[in-house]
């Protein structure tokens, strides 16, 4: 049963422009969102979260929107840079968390 | 948020011997866990460790396979036990920060290659 997914394995955007990563989650006892960056090699980098009494938050270029009563959440990057190309995970907790299967953003000049 | 060292960093080990990975943490944290990514997977959380007392593990995780020590608040270790192919996989530890205790910072990870 997978309880956070994100349905696109892979995204390509131009430099400059915006990306949107996308997240859904089905138990609606999850009551803290975030997202974790990751490099090759690397264990995943905290970026942004959000909790569930929220619906958006905002840090610089990076701005996470939760729509509960669709159980969404998105990660907004604006605008894209290079150093942005990692895989992405969101993950979201009810005491311990639980990850996404990651989307790899890939930022071409 | 926590600044988190693990040791090894990668290992290659034959099947059937054990491995022990250590956690470090740069300050007394409350909560630490482990997790594992296997090849093209997400994050899968074995167990939390708990200071002073036994870990709590997860479903289809076991502590004679996966047995972790907790002797204070900034050090824990987990060791793979009986290793076999299938236990190839990226190891992570985790923390929460200070008086964050829903965000968690993770290791840089010890990648295991069992032959």
């Amino acid at each position: 049963d997978q309880q956070v997914k994100q349905n696109s394995p892979s995204l390509s955007v131009q430099e400059g422009r915006i990306s949107i990563l996308n997240c859904d989650y089905t138990n609606s006892m999850f009551d803290y969102f975030l997202w974790y960056k990751k490099y090759p090699a690397e264990g995943p980098t905290f970026l942004i979260s959000i909790s569930s009494i929220k619906d958006k938050n905002e840090d610089g270029r990076f701005t996470v929107f939760l729509n509960k009563s669709a159980k969404h959440l998105s990660l907004h990057i604006v605008p894209s840079q290079p150093g942005d190309s990692a895989v992405y995970f969101c993950a979201a907790s009810a005491k311990k968390l639980v990850f996404g299967q990651g989307t790899r953003l890939t930022i071409n000049p | 948020s926590a600044v988190i060292s693990q040791k090894p960093s990668r290992d290659i080990c034959q099947r059937g011997t054990s491995l022990t990975i250590q956690c470090q943490v740069d300050s007394q944290v409350t909560m630490m866990f482990w997790y594992r990514q296997q090849p093209g997977q997400s994050l899968t959380l074995i167990a939390t460790a708990n200071q002073g007392s036994e870990a709590t593990y997860e479903s289809g995780f076991v502590i004679d396979k996966f047995p972790i020590s907790r002797p204070n608040l900034t050090f824990s270790t987990l060791t793979v036990s009986n290793m076999s192919p299938e236990d190839s996989s990226i190891y992570l530890c985790s923390a929460n920060g200070q008086g964050v205790t829903d965000t968690q910072y993770f290791g840089p990870g010890t990648r295991l290659t069992v032959l």
